[in-house]
């Protein structure tokens, strides 16, 4: 079964702070992973993707995330925070031979950037 | 350009009721999703569109929820005799051609379904 699990319902951080979101898949074949982030009231928005092209995918905001199959991670990280990166996040996966495009969701981390 | 839009926003119904939800995909989008969120919980996949071919409905929870989309538009989502454990957001998304395990797909914002 493909899953996606994220450690860590919320996480908080000083602005400035370094940012780690955790994310481990399940997958018994190789999946392409997502960063998804909703702000409130609006809808969830793509931070980044693995396609498997390159390990260390790069996204909007100063986000990125690495791809370690040895680990099974897909972390998201941002080397200094800022007030206004404070919403939650989604890790995310979709696999060859499921519903074509279909993604398994974690259950999100809200971050919460203090001054 | 416009991108997905749902409506109603927010919607709350008695327990027994039928609900309609609508989704409004970003135009030139072919393949169209349905995600339900639970309090707490990531999102769940429902059902997946593309073009004219014939939608799969392996993510739906029960025979009281269906939908329709007519071509490459709007779809409604359809939630008969409802029940409190379908309070939830429901989350629509599409993607241009949905050919690939990779598309980045483009959300709307949602319809808070409460069921009293």
């Amino acid at each position: 079964a493909q899953s996606v699990t994220q450690l860590g319902s919320h996480v908080s951080v000083s602005e400035g702070a370094l940012v780690l979101l955790r994310c481990n898949y399940s997958s018994s074949v190789p999946p392409y992973l997502f960063w998804y982030v909703q702000y409130p009231n609006q809808g969830l928005q793509l931070l980044l993707k693995y396609t498997s092209a390159a390990t260390l995918v790069k996204g909007i905001n100063g986000f990125e995330a690495e791809f370690k199959k040895s680990e099974t991670s897909f972390h998201l990280t941002k080397p200094s925070a800022h007030m206004s990166d404070a919403a939650e996040y989604f890790c995310a996966s979709s696999y060859r031979g499921s519903t074509l495009g279909r993604l398994y969701f974690g259950r999100g981390t809200q971050l919460t950037v203090w001054p | 350009g416009a991108g997905v839009s749902q409506s109603p926003s927010n919607k709350v119904t008695e327990k027994g009721k039928d609900v309609e939800l609508r989704c409004d995909p970003i135009s030139g989008h072919t393949a169209l999703y349905w995600y339900r969120q639970r309090l707490g919980q990531g999102l769940e996949f429902l059902i997946y569109f593309q073009g004219n071919s014939a939608p799969d409905k392996s993510g739906l929870p029960s025979d009281r929820f269906s939908a329709e989309r007519t071509g490459e538009s709007v779809s409604t989502l359809t939630i008969q005799r409802t029940q409190q454990e379908d309070s939830a957001v429901y989350l629509c998304a599409s993607s241009l051609e949905g050919r690939g395990f990779a598309d980045t797909q483009y959300f709307g914002p949602g319809t808070r379904l409460t069921v009293l």
